[in-house]
C-alpha cells in the first residue's frame, strides 16, 4: 500500500530535550516536506527536500533541522524543543513535476506537546 | 514567492445547498493549484488540482473548481452539500521555486 508513515503519532516532552520525528514514504517520490498545523494558521512549511542531500527552508524553519540521506526517509529533528513548537506536524511527499511540487501525499500526523 | 488567501474561516450551509469556498492566490508564474480536505483527526487528502489545460477541474465527491487567471482565483464549489462534506478545506499553490503554500483553511459546517 502506498503510504507515508510518521512516528511517533503522539509525543509529550519537556523543553530542551532533543527529539526526532521520523517520516518514510514508499512511493519513490523525489519531493518530501514537513509542515506544522496550528489553529487559524493553516499549514506552514518547515523544510522541504527536492531529492537526496537537497534540502531547503520553508516558511518557519527556526528551531528545526532535517536531513535527506535516503530517498524514502526525511526525519525532522528538534534539537532543543520549546513550548512554541507544540503543534500538529505532517510529513508529505510528492513527485516534482518540472520543478513544481505536485500532489502532496500526507502522513497521519504527529501531535507534539512541549512542556 | 506565491501565497494563498482563503476568504472565510468558517462557512455554514444547509444540506442540499450550494457550497462555495473562496481561494485567491498570488504567483509570479503560472501556478499549480490544489484543494485538500481534512476530516477530524486525519491527514489531508487531495480533492482536486489544476496544473495546465482545462480551467474547470472536477474532483472527488462532486466538488469542482475553476481557475480564473484574470481574477487570480480558484474557488471550490459543490452544487448540493451533504452532511459528510463537513470538514476543513485547504487551498494550496506551488510554483517553480519548489515550495508549497497553504491557505489558513475554511471549516465547512453542514446543517440538517
Amino acid at each position: 500500500e502506498a503510504q507515508v508513515t510518521q512516528n511517533p503519532r503522539y509525543l509529550i516532552t519537556v523543553t530542551g530535550k532533543k527529539l526526532t520525528v521520523t517520516c518514510s514514504q514508499n512511493m519513490n517520490h523525489e519531493y518530501m516536506s514537513w509542515y506544522r498545523q496550528d489553529p487559524g494558521l493553516g499549514l506552514r512549511q518547515i523544510y522541504y527536500s527536492m531529492n537526496v542531500e537537497v534540502t531547503d527552508k520553508g516558511d518557519v524553519p527556526e528551531g528545526y533541522k532535517v536531513s535527506r540521506k535516503e530517498k524514502r526517509n526525511f526525519p525532522l529533528i528538534l534539537e532543543s524543543p520549546s513550548p512554541n513548537q507544540t503543534s500538529l506536524y505532517f510529513c508529505a511527499s510528492s513527485f516534482g513535476s518540472g520543478g513544481f511540487p505536485d500532489t502532496q501525499y500526507f502522513g497521519p500526523g504527529t501531535r507534539l506537546t512541549v512542556l | 514567492a506565491q501565497s494563498v488567501t482563503q476568504l472565510g474561516s468558517h462557512v455554514s450551509v444547509s444540506e442540499g445547498a450550494l457550497v462555495l469556498l473562496r481561494c485567491n492566490y498570488s504567483s509570479s508564474v503560472p501556478p499549480y493549484l490544489f484543494w485538500y480536505v481534512q476530516y477530524p483527526n486525519q491527514g489531508l487528502q487531495l480533492l482536486l488540482k489544476y496544473t495546465t489545460g482545462a480551467t474547470l477541474v472536477k474532483g472527488i465527491n462532486g466538488f469542482e473548481a475553476e481557475f480564473k487567471k484574470s481574477e487570480t482565483s480558484f474557488h471550490l464549489t459543490k452544487p448540493s452539500a451533504h452532511m459528510s462534506d463537513a470538514a476543513e478545506y485547504f487551498c494550496a499553490v506551488s510554483g517553480n521555486n519548489n515550495d508549497m503554500r497553504f491557505g489558513a483553511g475554511t471549516r465547512l459546517t453542514v446543517k440538517p
